[in-house]
């Protein structure tokens, strides 16, 4: 157990819908990644948060949106839900200074099916 | 920028061979390396890394990668086999001094037959 958690687990919805999706972190870390992977893909990042703030942005659609709120729980919003979102969404956390060279830790994973 | 790279897609072993799952890296600076496995349907779990010192890093569930300046590559290898190893494995490399950004590879599914 990573200590990450993530729900929900699996989601099913149509296009054109809006899903959120939620991330608790490690007790004690400050930073949570998103990361999308779909079938037989790498890992594409998405968005990093650092205690409420954003910090980095990778290949993140206009459609999604995240925020971190200041329990440090991150939600990741899909919206206008097309069936190429289908994926893996996971969350990661970490503490985020520099200087710390401590690994990721992640979630298992909210599984996104786009019908 | 940062970046790791995984040549191969797949690596077939067979259980008790010797394995090893090849990552080359491209970083400015000290390079911050990282091995990660992911089961079926799982997050990925942290197998172990590379900061300073010995070259050699001893990791989870026997693993153990070396990490080669020269060649810029850190390679994860494990004596021997087991089929339970069957799994895609990820190098990735952290970015300490932009926002600690992590650049993972693209994975290579090690399959381990009986």
């Amino acid at each position: 157990d990573s200590g990450v958690t993530q729900t929900p687990k699996h989601l099913i919805t149509a296009t054109g819908q809006r899903v959120t999706l939620r991330c608790s972190p490690r007790s004690g870390d400050l930073s949570v990644y998103w990361y999308q992977q779909s079938l037989d893909q790498g890992l594409q990042f998405l968005i990093q948060y650092y205690n409420g703030e954003e910090r980095a942005k990778g290949n993140i659609l206009e459609r999604f949106s995240a925020q971190q709120f200041p329990d440090l729980h991150s939600e990741l919003n899909l919206s206008s839900l097309e069936l190429g979102d289908s994926a893996l969404y996971f969350c990661a956390s970490s503490v985020a200074a520099s200087g710390i060279t401590g690994e990721l830790f992640f979630g298992e994973g909210s599984r996104l099916t786009v019908l | 920028a940062q970046s790791v790279a995984q040549p191969e897609d797949q690596v077939n072993v067979a259980e008790g061979n010797p394995l090893t799952v090849k990552c080359t890296y491209s970083v400015s600076g000290n390079p911050y390396l990282f091995w990660y496995v992911q089961y079926p349907n799982r997050g990925l779990q942290f197998l172990l890394k590379y900061i300073t010192g010995d070259n050699l890093v001893k990791g989870s569930y026997g693993f153990e990668a070396e990490f080669n300046k020269s060649q810029t590559s850190f390679h994860l290898k494990k004596p021997s086999a087991l089929v339970s190893d069957s799994a895609l494995y990820f190098c990735a490399v952290r970015d300490l001094y932009n926002f600690n950004k992590f650049y993972f590879g693209s994975g290579t599914k090690l399959n381990v037959k009986p």
